[in-house]
């Protein structure tokens, strides 16, 4: 089966500009997931999707962070305006399960450098 | 408060075991998952562990103490390949969340 697929892969803006990333999760996968993975540190969950739903967003900066699900499919993460501490790289997730009960499939991520 | 805590950085000699060791607190618990990640790649799933107790899977193994806190992964035979980041992520119950450790670099040496 086709993985979580991720547009575009590498982006590099300069700060103050807007960005948009792109998800395409495994078919049939009901939870979705962003994560931003700071250079050596782990991933860290920004949203997470049930359907077209938002289960969690507790850690979203909401000021220059939004994301949709529209559908319940595919997903676009969009940081206005970024700043130099967003560069990291997205991670769009899926998993099978309601409430991140099975593994999660990472897409191969977007690579974010603001300067 | 929710924390993960694993070595930052481990190194083993090919062939032998190792043992990466990981502890969690979170708001609830209902299971540990391990994945790997390779430099510049997406993380791939290893392990879930919902239950005390050990879980093998050919050269890798999982174990989990919930009383403790605390789980390890176990990597036998290791091969040059198996140079990589293993993440420990620890799922909550509160709204179902992973929270994934900083990560471990095993460096797999000749």
């Amino acid at each position: 089966e086709a993985g979580v697929a991720q547009s575009p892969r590498y982006k590099i803006i300069e700060k103050r500009q807007s960005v948009a990333f792109w998800c395409n999760p495994i078919s049939g996968h009901a939870t979705l997931y962003w994560y931003q993975q700071i250079l050596g540190q782990g991933p860290k969950l920004l949203i997470q999707f049930q359907n077209n739903g938002v289960v969690d967003d507790s850690q979203l900066p909401k000021d220059r962070f939004s994301a949709e699900r529209l559908k319940g499919v595919d997903s676009t993460l969009k940081i206005q305006p970024a700043k130099l501490e967003d560069s990291a790289v997205y991670l769009c997730a899926s998993s099978l399960g309601a409430g991140g009960l099975k593994e999660q499939y990472f897409g191969p991520g977007t690579r974010l450098t603001v300067t | 408060g929710q924390n993960i805590d694993q070595p930052t950085e481990m190194t083993a000699t090919e062939g032998a075991i190792v043992q990466i060791n990981c502890t969690y607190q979170t708001s609830g618990f209902n299971g540990l998952f391990w994945y790997q990640q390779h430099a510049g790649e997406a993380p791939t799933f290893l392990s879930y562990n919902v239950l005390d107790g050990l879980e093998e899977k050919g050269r890798f193994s999982s174990f989990l103490s919930r009383s403790k806190g605390y789980s390890y992964l176990l990597l036998k035979e290791l091969q040059m390949k198996d140079s990589a980041s293993y993440l420990c992520a620890a799922l909550n119950t509160g709204g179902f969340k992973t929270i994934f450790g900083a990560g471990t670099r095993l460096f797999v040496k000749a």
